[in-house]
């Protein structure tokens, strides 16, 4: 059974509109993160959260929100999305205290037209 | 955070046994040695990590240099499913700051 799940697997989406990328995590974790990975590029750290609050944002732009309902739940909403969002976005997830050791899902690819 | 130099790429040939070298001169005291690797379309994932001892697991071994300016991850006996990038990365000083870095990593070719 996955233990982080990541959905939708793919997402289409045109210029300018707004759209959610669903994490779950399955692994007793209390922190959770969001990656991004441009077309052969290494990933790039967004986002981290611990215990539902927010710990680190590396993101320049305010139209990327994480979103956490439960505690193993990190939604990222993207708003006037453009086409240099274009990426797999990766979520992870971790103990608090052992937060390197991260575990990351299969990924949201998301394509903006 | 210390930096971390690794080779673009190295091949191996299945059943072989492979070394890969990761160089850190500048590391920190309190740095710890992170390993993780990529598989293309999939997200990362952890293999290992040390202080000062080398370390091993069900995936790899990790041996440190006395100095610690330097690291190997091995793995005995690859298959082509560890054909991937693997990634060296320092933890960085300040506990808490849980971002972690990647690089470029090293590409592991696997032969059959």
């Amino acid at each position: 059974d996955p233990k982080i799940i990541q959905k939708p697997k793919y997402l289409v989406a045109v210029t300018g509109s707004e759209k959610i990328l669903i994490c779950e995590q399955y692994l007793g974790h209390n922190a959770m993160y969001w990656y991004r990975q441009s077309a052969k590029k290494p990933l790039e750290f967004m986002f981290s959260y611990s215990y539902q609050k927010l710990m680190d944002n590396q993101t320049a732009s305010s139209r990327f929100q994480p979103q956490s309902s439960k505690k193993n739940h990190l939604d990222l909403q993207i708003t006037a999305l453009k086409p240099d969002d274009s990426a797999t976005y990766f979520c992870a997830s971790s103990h608090r205290d052992r937060g390197y050791e991260q575990y990351f899902g299969p990924g949201t690819r998301l394509t903006v037209l | 955070d210390a930096k971390t130099t690794q080779p673009d790429s190295m091949e191996s040939t299945e059943g072989e046994t492979v070394h890969l070298p990761c160089s850190h001169a500048t590391i920190s005291g309190n740095e710890y040695i992170y390993w993780y690797r990529q598989v293309p379309l999939q997200g990362p994932e952890y293999v290992t990590h040390g202080l000062q001892q080398n370390t091993t697991n069900s995936m790899a071994f990790l041996a440190i240099a006395s100095d610690r300016k330097s690291s190997t991850l091995i793995l005995p006996h690859v298959s082509l499913r560890d054909a991937a990038v693997y990634h060296c990365i320092l933890r960085g000083a300040n506990y808490g700051n849980e971002k972690i870095t990647f690089g470029a990593g090293t590409k592991l070719t696997i032969k059959p």
